[in-house]
């Protein structure tokens, strides 16, 4: 296994359209995570999932934006009607959670969206 | 939610150097990582430190919990270790906040 993978690396799309990122993470691990990352800031939050379950989401991700992880392994994250304000770095990182174990996150190299 | 501060912004050495890069956070945690982000944009865990002492090579780095801040040193300090410096702790449930981030120059 090497790492966590993202797809595609990089995508310039059009106001207006969607788009869509995949994310593979670590076999074994069993939480996925999405961030995204504007110039110049930390990486924020968006949404994390549990195995298939996505446990949390962030007030960043509007209803334009959707995340699956159908079972279990790999994530997509999609966008609908894509704005200039979407454009960013958008990261995805898994960890294995053991009870009373750390969380230790490995994030993939990101897929860079740029909406024009 | 938890306020996350890194000092300096920006930094920049000649290689050889040593550099002490800070994180002030707001709250307690439970958890603080270190991540390089290289100038490719992949972020790399360096230490999962919530509190005491961790070396790996050249790099270390402290957490002092009860007063809210961690140091990571960079020692003997090479060109690649250019790029972003953050730190991260928990903002409640299982997200972590990261700060802005120190940008690290070095210069051969």
């Amino acid at each position: 296994d090497t790492g966590v993978s993202q797809d595609p690396r990089h995508k310039i799309t059009k106001r207006g359209q969607n788009v869509t990122f995949r994310c593979d993470p670590i076999s074994e691990h069993n939480r996925l995570y999405w961030y995204r990352q504007t110039l110049g800031q930390g990486p924020e939050f968006l949404t994390y999932f549990q195995n298939e379950a996505q446990l949390e989401k962030s007030r960043l991700l509007s209803d334009r934006f959707s995340a699956e992880r159908p079972k279990g392994s790999f994530s997509t994250l999609e966008i609908q009607r894509t704005e200039q304000g979407d454009s960013a770095m958008y990261l995805c990182a898994s960890s294995l959670v053991r009870p009373s174990g750390a969380n230790v996150l490995t994030f993939g190299a990101g897929s860079r969206l740029t909406v024009l | 939610g938890i306020q996350v501060e890194q000092s300096p912004p920006d930094l920049i050495l000649q290689e050889g150097a040593n550099s002490t890069l800070r994180c002030n956070f707001s709250d307690s945690v439970n958890n603080l990582q270190w991540f390089h982000q290289n100038p490719w944009g992949q972020l790399i865990n360096l230490f999962y430190i919530p509190s005491g002492t961790k070396q790996n090579g050249r790099l270390s780095a402290t957490t002092v919990a009860t007063e809210r801040y961690s140091l990571l040193y960079i020692s003997s300090s090479q060109t690649t270790d250019s790029g972003v410096y953050f730190c991260a702790v928990p903002g409640g449930s299982e997200k972590l906040v990261f700060g802005k981030g120190t940008k690290l120059t070095v210069n051969p």
